[in-house]
């Protein structure tokens, strides 16, 4: 089971860059990286997914090292609704069990 | 708009009672989840169907009970709740691509139930 480590929590100006750093050292050769984005008493919305070196899209982008035991999401110039909790999700090859860690609960401010 | 409906959306239930979430997705996807988020806590798998066929997950108490029809709906059984269960109970849909390949499959959630039990 490939267990997930953030920061519980993180602060951050706005139009600031925020990088939030995930652990996964026990990924396997098949798994992919997911970000999450999940606002209160909603569900969680997809962010951004890789498997190596980086990945972008309109709203974020992805850093894998080589090794695959990290990963990074970065968030360029965020603003005010960007306060959310972002999850990183290693699919488990072990069937469905996709299982979310704790998070990290960014807040950004004035 | 995720493609991902639940319903109801707040629901407050004695512990005797007995009611049901729904879920239904849109999006032609072949695996549905249920997830549970407490207050202030990660979120918990409860039950995956793949193929409308369930992966069983052994630490869920009895008194929920899930149900997939057919590939498109999602179903929780509720029943002798305790005022621990209260929490937001998240539905959500992937199209399994696992078929001994990489493992990519994408989540997308229904906005919840936030279920509350006196």
């Amino acid at each position: 089971l490939a267990k997930t480590t953030q920061p519980i929590s993180m602060d951050s100006y706005e139009g600031q860059e925020v990088n939030i750093t995930c652990s996964h050292n026990n990924i396997a050769t098949n798994d992919y990286i997911t970000w999450y984005q999940q606002f209160p008493s909603q569900g969680p919305r997809f962010i951004i997914q890789g498997y190596k070196t980086k990945v972008t899209n309109e709203v974020a982008s992805l850093f894998i090292p080589a090794d695959r035991k990290s990963s990074t999401l970065s968030l360029p110039r965020v603003s005010l609704s960007d306060t959310a909790v972002y999850y990183c999700l290693v699919s488990n090859n072990a069937g469905n069990m996709l299982t979310f860690g704790g998070g990290t609960r960014l807040m950004v401010k004035p | 708009e995720t493609g991902v409906t639940q319903t109801p959306r707040h629901l407050v239930m004695g512990m005797t009672n007995k009611k049901s979430l729904k879920c239904e997705q849109h999006l032609g996807h072949n695996a549905m989840y249920w997830y549970k988020q407490s207050a202030k806590k990660p979120l918990e798998l409860m039950f995956v169907y793949s193929l409308e066929e369930r992966v069983e997950n052994n630490s869920v108490p009895s008194r929920f009970s899930p149900e997939c029809p057919n590939s498109s709906h999602l179903f929780l059984h509720l029943h002798t709740l305790q005022p621990e269960d209260s929490a937001l109970y998240l539905c959500a849909s992937s199209q399994d691509s696992d078929r001994g390949g990489a493992t990519n499959e994408k989540l997308f959630f229904g906005s919840g139930t936030q279920l509350s039990v006196l």
